[in-house]
């Protein structure tokens, strides 16, 4: 199947520090979902969108819609511990059929 | 409201025995997905169901796998017989429909010896 490709794949920063990544796809789609996974645990969904370049916000956490509708973006504000864990974006063209992203590793260092 | 409830939690094996995994969806969700996520990467859908149809198993090994969800409410995954490739963690999701979101069960994860 698919995978979408998130990026960075991996990322280390300094608690209070503001984090980005991106997901991109060669294929357009109409919805982008945001997941955080623990480990040992499925994903939580994070933010949901529905629509070209939609900025959707969910405390301290923004996704974006790309306007070419082949991309999505997340950013965390001031990163606190509890932010460890991987991000994965989905995407689905129509329907109920998502396509995952590979996932970035995000640890932040106290 | 409960989630999307997974049993068991985990499962270890030897290659060549059968294996069977419960999924629990949120209730009023009629899609019901089962994925399967290898180490590192992210999840890889194996069937979806809209109710008790399978609408879309084109990933799933059907030599070996099969899945039912007789009544449109829970569902059973299973291998048999299982190869040591297919240890992983298998995720259950549901959704309603109405828009396109999902909710994941926390997973089984599979050792396969």
């Amino acid at each position: 199947g698919q995978q979408l490709n998130q990026s960075p794949q991996s990322m280390f920063i300094q608690e209070g520090e503001d984090v980005s990544m991106n997901c991109t796809s060669s294929s357009i789609f109409n919805t982008w979902l945001w997941y955080k996974q623990d480990p040992g645990e499925g994903p939580v969904l994070l933010i949901a969108l529905y629509k070209a370049g939609e900025l959707t916000s969910n405390g301290r956490l923004t996704a974006q819609f790309g306007i070419t509708r082949k991309d999505s973006f997340l950013n965390i504000s001031a990163s606190i511990p509890s932010d460890v864990g991987i991000y994965f974006c989905a995407g689905a063209r129509t329907g109920n059929q998502f396509y995952f992203g590979t996932g970035t590793s995000l640890t932040v260092i106290p | 409201e409960a989630g999307v409830v997974q049993s068991p939690r985990y499962k270890i094996i030897e290659k060549k025995q059968p294996v069977a995994f419960w999924c629990n969806p949120i209730s009023g969700h009629n899609t019901l997905y089962w994925y399967r996520q290898n180490l590192g990467q992210g999840p890889e859908l194996l069937i979806r169901y809209e109710n008790e149809e399978a609408v879309d198993d084109s990933q799933l090994p059907k030599d070996r796998f099969s899945a039912e969800r007789l009544k449109g409410v829970d569902s059973t995954l299973k291998i048999q017989p299982a190869e040591l490739g297919d240890s992983a963690v298998y995720l259950c999701a549901s959704s309603s429909g109405r828009r396109d979101t999902q909710y994941f069960g926390p997973g089984t994860r599979l050792t396969v010896l």
